[in-house]
């Protein structure tokens, strides 16, 4: 499977500290995205990092890319209550057709307590 | 704002019955997705499509077909639900970046 694997499955943190969730996948990609989902509601996308860069930055997001080792790691930091949810990291192997397909990881669950 | 709708919240259906689920955005995006996501499994992609008329098979598309007679509105067809197509199921449409629905929770009895 392509599917990433996000790393650790599940954090618990208190508001205020930094959160770092890692990413790891399996070939060659065009860019990498982390989504958010709050309790059971849709994906909302946060960030996406092109194969060719190394880190950028969103607000209180970080991301940063190493193309040689495969992964990806999500900084967020200050955080806050309203950071709880599950994230993923999603990958985009390219499509054909002019289609482009994402391949998800299992996601994980960060729990920030107040 | 930039909006994905899905038709239903919450379905219960019965096995064996024909179900559907539609999709629409108002985005006017080419590409749209339909996605299925089970505790421990993350989404798994079900069917894309990247034009009107037009659908690609994604990792899991057994049991399912999908229609996409317009741009903005995508359907999803179980043609026979069966137990094990209880699930929730997001739809997304987008270039790169995807933007999804609030997800349909099927129960299938």
């Amino acid at each position: 499977s392509q599917q990433g694997e996000e790393d650790p499955q599940a954090l618990s943190i208190q508001e205020g500290e930094n959160a770092t969730m890692n990413c790891s996948y399996k070939t060659s990609i065009n860019n990498l995205q982390w989504y958010r989902q709050n309790s059971g509601r849709g994906l909302v996308h946060l960030i996406l990092i092109r194969s060719n860069e190394r880190e950028k930055h969103s607000g209180r997001l970080r991301v940063t890319l190493d193309t040689s080792k495969k992964s990806s790691s999500l900084l967020i930091t200050a955080s806050r209550a309203a950071d709880t949810a599950s994230y993923f990291c999603a990958t985009d192997y390219g499509g054909q057709g002019g289609s482009e397909k994402l391949v998800f990881g299992k996601g994980m669950k960060l729990t920030v307590n107040p | 704002d930039v909006k994905v709708t899905q038709s239903s919240r919450y379905l219960v259906k019965r096995t064996g019955e024909k179900v559907f689920l539609e999709c629409v955005q108002d985005m006017d995006h080419e590409n749209m997705f339909w996605y299925r996501q089970d505790p421990g499994l993350g989404l798994r992609l079900i069917y894309f499509s990247y034009d009107v008329k037009m659908k690609e098979k994604g990792d899991i598309p057994e049991g399912y077909s999908v229609s996409r007679e317009k741009k903005e509105r995508f359907s999803l067809i179980l043609e026979s639900a069966s137990t094990n197509q209880t699930s929730m199921y997001l739809c997304a449409s987008g270039w790169n970046e995807q933007f999804f629905g609030p997800g349909t929770r099927l129960t299938v009895l």
